[in-house]
């Protein structure tokens, strides 16, 4: 199976900082990466697909990039709406792995 | 406006089976893979089963294997996740999402298994 590292677990930063997200694949997944947000009590949302698109919908603020079989999303200058748990997930094979998240909270 | 509609969940005893549905609405439901996702509460996301486009292939993870089935019909534009010998580690919001990615996604379903 492909396992996903995420980190940080949790972070917190001010408003209009820059932010980054890391999550490192086992093995080589391709661009098959995706990140997601959610927020308390509702349904995960597509933020980035294929590793650095960006989803239908979702501010520029918001970028994936690949180095390797490492990924990251960067939030520039982050807004008070961004707070919330981020999951990346690799799509290239069954099991589908998530990675355990990140908590982003304002400082 | 794509739309995915979960339901059947509730409270259920251990050992018992429970069947959930999703509803789809807005897409041409025989063109995607759909799956199930899911969520133990405080807990992060967790990737359940996969179901083919026609519905010829299917995945699961390994602690559902032999127990859940994923299924779907076409015609319904339906997803189905039949739930059998459920354990209280099964407890959890059951999201139906379409692949791949998992772009759209219901609002989820809690299944709590209980005695």
């Amino acid at each position: 199976d492909i396992q996903m590292t995420q980190s940080p677990a949790s972070l917190s930063a001010s408003l209009e900082e820059i932010v980054t997200i890391t999550c490192q694949a086992s093995q080589d997944i391709g661009n098959y990466l995706s990140w997601y947000q959610q927020k308390p009590g509702k349904s995960p949302q597509l933020l980035i697909h294929s590793a650095t698109s960006l989803a239908d919908g979702v501010p520029s603020r918001f970028s994936g990039s690949r180095s390797g079989t490492q990924y990251s999303l960067k939030i520039n200058r982050l807004q008070v709406e961004d707070t919330g748990i981020y999951y990346c997930l690799q799509h290239y094979s069954a099991p589908r792995t998530f990675g355990g998240g990140t908590k982003l909270e304002l400082k | 406006e794509v739309q995915l509609v979960e339901s059947g969940g509730g409270l259920v005893q251990p050992g018992r089976s429970m069947k959930l549905s999703c509803a789809a609405s807005g897409f041409t439901f025989s063109n995607y893979g759909m799956a199930w996702v899911r969520q133990a509460p405080t807990k992060g996301l967790e990737w359940v089963a996969t179901i083919s486009y026609d519905g010829s292939s299917t995945y699961y993870r390994d602690s559902v294997k032999g127990r859940f089935t994923i299924s779907r019909d076409n015609a319904k534009s339906t997803l189905y996740l039949q739930m059998n010998s459920l354990r209280s580690e099964d407890t959890a919001t059951y999201y139906c999402t379409r692949e791949s990615p998992f772009d759209y996604w219901g609002q989820g379903v809690m299944v709590t298994v209980s005695s």
